[in-house]
């Protein structure tokens, strides 16, 4: 079946640091990947939608400048977090569908999910 | 604007009973609906998928329901085992609108 592979699984940064984390489709190619983020006991969130070879489409009250997606291939999309607070610290996952013509037609595969914390 | 709800309290049960979830939406038309579990410190993981023309769909012990004049789904576990334990997360989608939106969860306990 599909893979999405994500790394780091958890990291640990300061304060006004950056952090990047990849999001891989291993076994398919994704025109289209999401990026979500959870914070403990609540829901996933969507942050954006990252669109291979094009800029990423933000939901609102997501600031596209603190959160840098790239998706630079159709199996490789990064988000970076950019002068990381403490109040940054969720956890993030990504997602991607194998199907580009339909992807409500089937399951999305998510990663595992990266940790980050933000002391 | 679109809301989705699903019991935000645990629901806690016993071994070997069947566990019903509810997922309520409003503000959509939804051509699929698709139901998630998600463990602790994990990505979701996709169940099932339901097609507005379809009342039922099942999978093992899994069975989900779709009424779209109620606007709900129903998901079922039967024959519940502790291992069935985690949060499962319903997502209608729009045909051809490829955005995944979350319920906010339940989280099904299931006591030996």
């Amino acid at each position: 079946g599909a893979v999405v592979s994500q790394h780091p699984s958890w990291v640990i940064c300061k304060s006004g640091t950056s952090v990047k984390i990849e999001c891989r489709s291993l076994d398919f190619q994704a025109t289209t990947m999401f990026w979500y983020r959870q914070f403990p006991k609540q829901s996933l969130m969507l942050m954006a939608t990252s669109n291979e070879g094009s800029k990423a489409t933000y939901e609102q009250g997501v600031e596209k400048d603190k959160f840098l997606i790239n998706h630079a291939s159709l199996t490789l999309s990064t988000l970076t977090v950019t002068s990381a607070h403490p109040e940054d610290s969720s956890f993030y996952i990504c997602s991607a569908s194998q199907s580009a013509m339909s992807p409500g037609a089937e399951g999305y595969t998510f990663g595992s999910g990266t940790r980050l914390t933000v002391v | 604007s679109q809301k989705i709800e699903q019991n935000s309290e645990a629901l806690n049960i016993q071994e070997g009973k069947t566990a019903t979830l509810t997922c309520n939406y409003t503000n959509y038309s939804p051509a699929y609906l698709q139901w998630y579990r998600q463990d602790p410190g994990r990505g979701p993981v996709f169940l099932l998928l339901i097609r507005e023309n379809e009342k039922e769909k099942r999978k093992e012990r899994l069975k989900v329901t779709f009424d779209t004049t109620l606007k709900q789904s129903l998901f079922h576990i039967t024959a519940s085992q502790p291992a069935d334990s985690a949060t499962y997360l319903c997502a209608p989608l729009s045909g051809g609108y490829n955005k995944l939106i979350f319920g906010a969860g339940t989280r099904l306990a299931v006591h030996p």
